[in-house]
């Protein structure tokens, strides 16, 4: 069964103050690992796919990371408007799981000013 | 450009009621569709998934049920509301495999 964990679980940041948000998991060969962000009361909203080891991408502030074992969101000089909760989610190769994401449980990122 | 539409925002039902959530998409053709639930500072739980019209995957048994009757329509049943069907219900959808999903804005669903 695919198996995804996210921590901390919470992080209070002072703007400026750039920290990392790790997302541990494991998966009956990965297809896919996705960054979202969600807003409180919204849908989440996606930020980034890796799909193999070593790979990175960048939006703004944030640069997302992968490993074998794990990724890894990098938020650089954070501001309060990167305030949210940080979600990551595995696509597993098997054909019949119709694409499904299996999601962490993720990080809610408190930045203050 | 794609969008995905979902309503009501909030709704609040009384135990034993009915449920219909509604789902459309927009400038896709046969997207994969979804039902996720996310209980309060929880992640996203699997519900049901669609590959094509008619063809519906339940991921966990529950009082809840899925159809799909057309291309870019996905709906969430209910027969009798429980208590612990509260929650907040998202749809989403993708364009194939290996892809992101799109998720819809949510509806908050309280049971009373």
């Amino acid at each position: 069964e695919d198996q995804v964990t996210q921590s901390p679980e919470a992080l209070r940041l002072q703007e400026g103050e750039s920290s990392s948000l790790n997302c541990s998991y494991t998966v009956s060969g990965l297809r896919g690992l996705f960054w979202y962000r969600q807003d409180p009361g919204k849908g989440p909203e996606f930020l980034f796919t890796l799909y193999s080891a070593g790979e990175e991408k960048e939006k703004e502030r944030l640069k997302a990371t992968l490993t074998k074992k794990e990724s890894f969101l990098h938020i650089t000089a954070p501001k309060p408007e990167d305030s949210a909760t940080y979600l990551c989610a595995v696509q597993a190769q098997i054909k019949a799981a119709g694409n499904k994401l299996t999601f962490g449980g993720g990080t809610r990122v408190l930045v203050k000013p | 450009s794609q969008t995905i539409h979902q309503w009501p925002a909030t709704l609040v039902q009384p135990v034993g009621s009915p449920l219909s959530l509604e789902c459309t998409v927009e400038g896709t053709s046969n997207p994969n569709l979804y039902w996720y639930r996310q209980a309060a500072g929880r992640g996203l739980q699997l519900l049901f998934y669609s590959v094509g019209i008619g063809q519906i995957s339940s991921e966990v048994p529950q009082n809840l049920s899925a159809s799909r009757p057309q291309d870019r329509q996905f709906i969430l049943s209910s027969k009798k509301l429980l208590l612990s069907d509260s929650g907040f219900y998202l749809c989403a959808w993708s364009v194939r495999a290996g892809t992101e999903a799109f998720f819809g804005q949510g509806t908050r669903l309280t049971v009373v």
